[in-house]
């Protein structure tokens, strides 16, 4: 079952924060974080294996509520360059190991 | 870049063709996954491939079918195209572990397919 990704659009100006959201009615195994920009394929960011675990790198961190099957994308500090469309992908017990992508939420940064 | 190559990057064809997509895996890796990318969707779930058999399908019908070579290499098949299949065609490599899950996902940078 597809999660569900909130907001499904944000505009940001160079510098601000942004924190999207991933929401699933099933269990977890993993969150899987990816962005992709308009006619590329979608570049992994992260992925959260634990309940409760955050990780992140440079201004990029994200963080796994396993309880409640959600997980956090936290961009601070935006930069031009994080513009594109974020996808969560959900692995689940009864996935088959699939990944169960969100619709996505595009990002835009401004100057 | 991953190191996941696909071919050919687009492709039109006739309703009612055949058409197959060839995925090669990044080094190291032992598992393909396909999807299906329709405009302004997320990507769905169609089969993944772990050591030359498929270990999990989502909600495609018999026409889509898969193939991994003894190098992890991949294909699609898809027999008796629809309009409807239309749409961006990834495969993601990752690696398959005892304990039963994937790790992260690279994309090659995916198959454009129109059938008109």
């Amino acid at each position: 079952q597809q999660p569900v990704q909130s907001p499904q659009a944000v505009i940001l100006r160079e510098g601000e924060d942004a924190v999207i959201n991933c929401s699933s009615s099933k269990a977890l195994y993993s969150v899987h974080w990816y962005r992709q920009k308009h006619g590329e394929a979608p570049v992994f960011l992260m992925i959260l294996l634990k309940g409760g675990e955050q990780k992140g790198h440079e201004k990029i961190s994200a963080s796994f509520n396993e309880k409640k099957q959600q997980s956090s994308l936290y961009l601070t500090a935006s930069q031009l360059s994080y513009s594109g469309t974020y996808f969560c992908g959900t692995e689940s017990k009864n996935s088959g190991y699939a990944l169960n992508f969100g619709k996505g939420t595009s990002l835009l940064v401004t100057p | 870049e991953t190191g996941v190559t696909q071919s050919p990057t687009h492709l039109i064809k006739t309703r009612g063709q055949q058409v197959t997509l060839r995925c090669s895996s990044q080094s190291g890796h032992n598992t393909v996954s396909w999807y299906q990318q329709a405009l302004g969707q997320g990507p769905q779930f169609i089969f993944q491939y772990y050591r030359e058999e498929e270990n999990g399908r989502g909600n495609f019908p018999p026409r889509f079918s898969g193939l991994q070579f003894p190098n992890y290499s991949s294909e699609l098949n898809v027999n008796a195209l629809e309009l409807d299949d239309s749409a961006l065609y990834l495969c993601a490599s990752s690696f398959f572990g005892l304990q039963g899950m994937n790790t992260e996902a690279f994309f090659g940078q995916g198959t454009r397919l129109t059938v008109v």
